[in-house]
Order: C-alpha cells, then sequence, then structure tokens
C-alpha cells in the first residue's frame, strides 16, 4: 500500500516562531488532507489539497503531486497550534479510504 | 448541521463482551468510515461504505463489523472485545463525486477492554 512519511517527528517552536511540516508519500494520490488533533483528541480538517497551494490566515500549505510531497507553514505561532499535525492521502479511485501519516507533534511555549 | 456525531464518547468493555459504536451524519454524505487510531500513531481504516447497503474492509478489520442500512447511520459492531481493541475510534463521512473530497471526522470514542 501507499506509504506516507512526515518529517520532523517532534517539533518545539518559541511562541512567534514559524515552521515547515513536510508530508511524503509513494504513490500518486488524488487526495491529500492536512489536520491537526488537538490536545483533547478532536480531529481538524485544516486542508483539502491534492495539488498546488492553498492559504488559511497564519496556515498555509503546498502540495507539489509530480514530486509526491506536501507542506504546511505555520506562521508566526500560538500556544493554542499545539498539538498533532496529520497528513493523509488516498489514491486515486479508492473513495474514502485515506492513508494517515505518523503525524509531527507540535509544542508552542510562551 | 451537526455534522458527524459519535456515541458513546467512552466506553469501558470487559474481554468477550460486545458492542456497538454509533456515528450519524446529517450532510447527505454517500461515503462513511471508520478508523481506529493508537498511541502515538496515525489512524487506520478499519471499514468504509460508499452507500447504503454497501460495506467493504479496510486495513484492520478483524473483530468488526458494520452494516449500512441508511445513508445517515454507519455503526461498529464488536462482537467479542479484546484488550487489543483499546484505542480510539473515528468516524468519518465526505460526500461522493464533485471536486472536494474532504473528509469529516466526529469526535471519537474511547474504548478500553479490559
Amino acid at each position: 500500500g501507499i506509504q506516507v512519511e512526515q518529517s520532523p517527528p517532534d517539533l518545539i517552536l518559541q511562541e512567534g516562531a514559524n515552521s515547515t511540516l513536510r508530508c511524503n508519500f509513494s504513490d500518486s494520490v488524488n487526495n491529500l488532507q492536512w489536520f491537526h488533533q488537538n490536545p483533547w483528541g478532536q480531529l481538524i480538517n485544516l486542508f483539502y489539497i491534492p495539488s498546488g497551494t492553498k492559504q488559511n490566515g497564519r496556515l498555509s500549505a503546498t502540495t507539489v503531486a509530480t514530486e509526491r510531497y506536501s507542506l504546511l507553514y505555520i506562521s508566526s505561532s500560538q500556544t493554542t497550534d499545539s498539538g498533532v499535525y496529520f497528513c493523509a492521502v488516498s489514491l486515486s479511485g479508492t473513495a474514502s479510504k485515506l492513508t494517515f501519516g505518523t503525524g509531527t507533534r507540535l509544542q508552542v511555549t510562551l | 448541521n451537526a455534522g458527524v456525531t459519535q456515541t458513546p464518547k467512552f466506553q469501558v468493555l470487559k474481554t468477550g463482551q460486545s458492542m456497538t459504536l454509533q456515528c450519524a451524519q446529517d450532510m447527505n454524505h454517500e461515503y462513511m468510515s471508520w478508523y481506529r487510531q493508537d498511541p502515538g500513531m496515525g489512524l487506520r481504516l478499519i471499514h468504509y461504505s460508499v452507500g447504503a447497503g454497501i460495506t467493504d474492509q479496510g486495513e484492520v478489520p478483524n473483530g468488526y463489523n458494520v452494516s449500512r442500512s441508511t445513508t445517515e447511520d454507519f455503526p461498529l459492531r464488536l462482537l467479542s472485545a479484546a484488550p487489543s481493541q483499546t484505542s480510539v475510534y473515528f468516524c468519518a463521512s465526505r460526500a461522493a463525486g464533485g471536486p472536494d473530497e474532504t473528509q469529516y471526522f466526529g469526535p471519537g470514542t474511547r474504548l478500553l477492554v479490559l
């Protein structure tokens, strides 16, 4: 099956710093989503981004499908950004069968 | 819209007991799925459905049954719980077709099997 690797596995930032999270995948995909899992365990949709670039406030994401990677940018980080960030992908024609990476655990400190 | 709802939020079972995790969505989504999340890991697909009356297995289906009699509901059944099924279970749904394949997740059910 498709492999999804995320880096770095852990990240500690001071409030106000910027960061880049990476997601590499091993096959062509037609669905790529970024999620934030907050400390209470809730999964929050950040982006649906199988290709191209999107921005939402302090967050932006870029997927280069031909090179099989996606990047999530967090600018001016806040303590509320803490949690685990997951990348998930699915192959063409596989309905809703998402494969998740193991996540990047982010801690933002004061 | 309530989105995707799951009940219960937390459950403790003894080995061998059975139970049903409930999932409902009010967005008229055709696709629904169940995932489990173990500590320090991403989510893994258990079962999924592309419409009422149609279900299929995911990556880790053993020990779980599903059925889909309505568009709104997709219950997950554990027939004989085992400690290895201790996990957090998430239900998800999305619309079929169209340019946006965003999946929406419920709040999760934490299951502890003793």
